[in-house]
């Protein structure tokens, strides 16, 4: 069965480094996302990703974030300068439509990212 | 602002029982409705989707209401065995962009 995968499972980084997170969507998917959850707190909106532009960002998605999909199958979440409060698991998550033509629009996620910054 | 709730925040019962999980919504321009179980430290596993014109939807042991007009869905679990232990996520769909996920129910099964 497709699946949305993810690298790296667990980063460690320093405060101040960069981080790129990579997720492969399912191959067929068109709207791509990527979530994050704080120990211990709700499961947060990032981005949402659509013919190679961002249509939707929340709050949290500061100038310190980008995604980027580089060629066919990979989806970068990039953190220029990462700070203690990064620390969070990031899921990536697609469907293959807005429900449209019958497509219930449902959400596949990955095993998800654990970043860690000391 | 768009919010949902899921209540109780944590529930444990013994082997066999049936329970029933509940979730609110604010925004009553629902497209779906997503059911996730998440393990300790892992991914976000789909249970059960209900479409906005969908009533509800039955897995094996798992039936998920939507009750639009009250912005509330409930996730029953039938026979509940240890192996449900997880927590279980409700999440809004409005539009054909995000999701916007509950608090979560910490659901606890012992033998």
């Amino acid at each position: 069965e497709p699946e949305v995968t993810q690298t790296p499972s667990h980063q460690v980084t320093q405060m101040g480094q960069e981080v790129i997170l990579r997720c492969v969507p399912i191959s067929n998917h068109l709207y791509f996302y990527w979530y994050r959850q704080i120990l211990g707190q709700k499961v947060e909106f990032l981005v949402s990703f659509y013919n190679n532009e961002i249509s939707e960002k929340s709050e949290i998605f500061d100038d310190q974030f980008s995604v980027e999909r580089p060629d066919g199958s990979n989806f970068t979440l990039k953190i220029r300068s990462t700070k203690l409060e990064d620390s969070a698991m990031y899921f990536c998550a697609s469907t293959l439509s807005g429900g449209y033509r019958g497509n219930t629009g449902e959400l596949f996620f990955g095993e998800g990212s654990r970043l860690t910054v000391l | 602002k768009q919010e949902v709730t899921q209540i109780p925040a944590a529930l444990s019962v013994p082997e066999g029982e049936n329970l029933v999980l509940n979730c609110s919504f604010t925004d009553s321009a629902i497209y779906n409705l997503q059911w996730f179980r998440q393990d300790p430290g892992k991914g976000l596993t789909s249970l059960l989707l209900i479409q906005s014109s969908q009533r509800e939807q039955t897995s094996g042991r798992l039936n998920a209401s939507l009750d639009k007009s009250s912005g509330r869905s409930t996730l029953y679990i039938a026979a509940s065995q240890p192996g449900d232990s997880a927590t279980y996520l409700c999440a809004e769909r409005t539009g054909f962009q995000k999701l916007v996920f509950g608090t979560g129910t910490r659901l606890l099964v012992s033998p």
